[in-house]
């Protein structure tokens, strides 16, 4: 069955220094997504992107976050300057049509992003 | 009114003894119910989902029962099974008429499941 991939599987980074997580989709998915969980806690929407633009952001997709499909094939989540706050799981996701019912959300397994 | 509230937040069931999750919802907008499950280091995997057209919907051992005048539903798994010790979301969106937005999912706290032998 065709996964959504996520790159690195697990994130380093110091206090204010730029991120960016990769994806790739599932290959005939339109819809992409990027949710993050805190250690603990429930999934959160950050973003949702449809025809190479943001359809749709969360309070917390601040200007400290990007999205970009910069190919046919690849979805990167860039935070330009990581704060601690920013420590999460980040899932990656994507459907073939926009309704659920239709075409569920496949979710990758996830970049484990630590901010020191 | 964005929320989605889930309880409980863990529970134990003997092996062969029937988990019930509850989720409750204030956004009477919301017309997508799923439920997701999720094992260590992995991501959520859509387990069942249900419209609010239905009040119950059953696939092998796991049944979404809806209510829609009480704004609630409930996930319950039949025999449970020591596999099934994993931590269970409930989400919601709204799916209706295009109005721009990407139906974002709205997830409830989690439950974790453990099933004990």
């Amino acid at each position: 069955e065709p996964e959504v991939t996520q790159t690195p599987s697990h994130q380093v980074t110091q206090m204010g220094q730029e991120v960016i997580l990769r994806c790739v989709p599932i290959s005939n998915h339109l819809y992409f997504y990027w949710y993050r969980q805190i250690l603990g806690q429930k999934v959160e929407f950050l973003v949702s992107f449809y025809n190479n633009e943001i359809s749709e952001k969360s309070e917390i997709f601040d200007d400290q976050f990007s999205v970009e499909r910069p190919d046919g094939s690849n979805f990167t989540l860039k935070i330009r300057s990581t704060k601690l706050e920013d420590s999460a799981m980040y899932f990656c996701a994507s459907r073939l049509d926009r309704t659920g019912a239709n075409s569920p959300l496949h979710f990758g397994n996830g970049t484990r992003l630590t901010v020191t | 009114q964005q929320q989605v509230k889930q309880s409980p937040q863990s529970l134990i069931v003997q092996k062969g003894g029937i988990s019930i999750i509850n989720c409750a919802y204030e956004n009477t907008a919301f017309d997508y119910f799923p439920w997701y499950q999720q094992f260590p280091g992995k991501g959520p995997a859509l387990l069942i989902a249900i419209r609010p057209d239905v009040s119950e919907k059953k696939e092998g051992r796991f049944t979404i029962s809806f209510n829609k005048s009480a704004k609630q539903f409930s996930l319950h798994i039949m025999d449970s099974q020591p596999g099934d010790s994993a931590t269970y979301f409930c989400a919601a969106s709204r799916e209706g008429p295009f109005t721009g937005g990407g139906n974002k999912l709205t997830f409830g706290t989690g439950t974790q499941l453990k099933v004990e032998l």
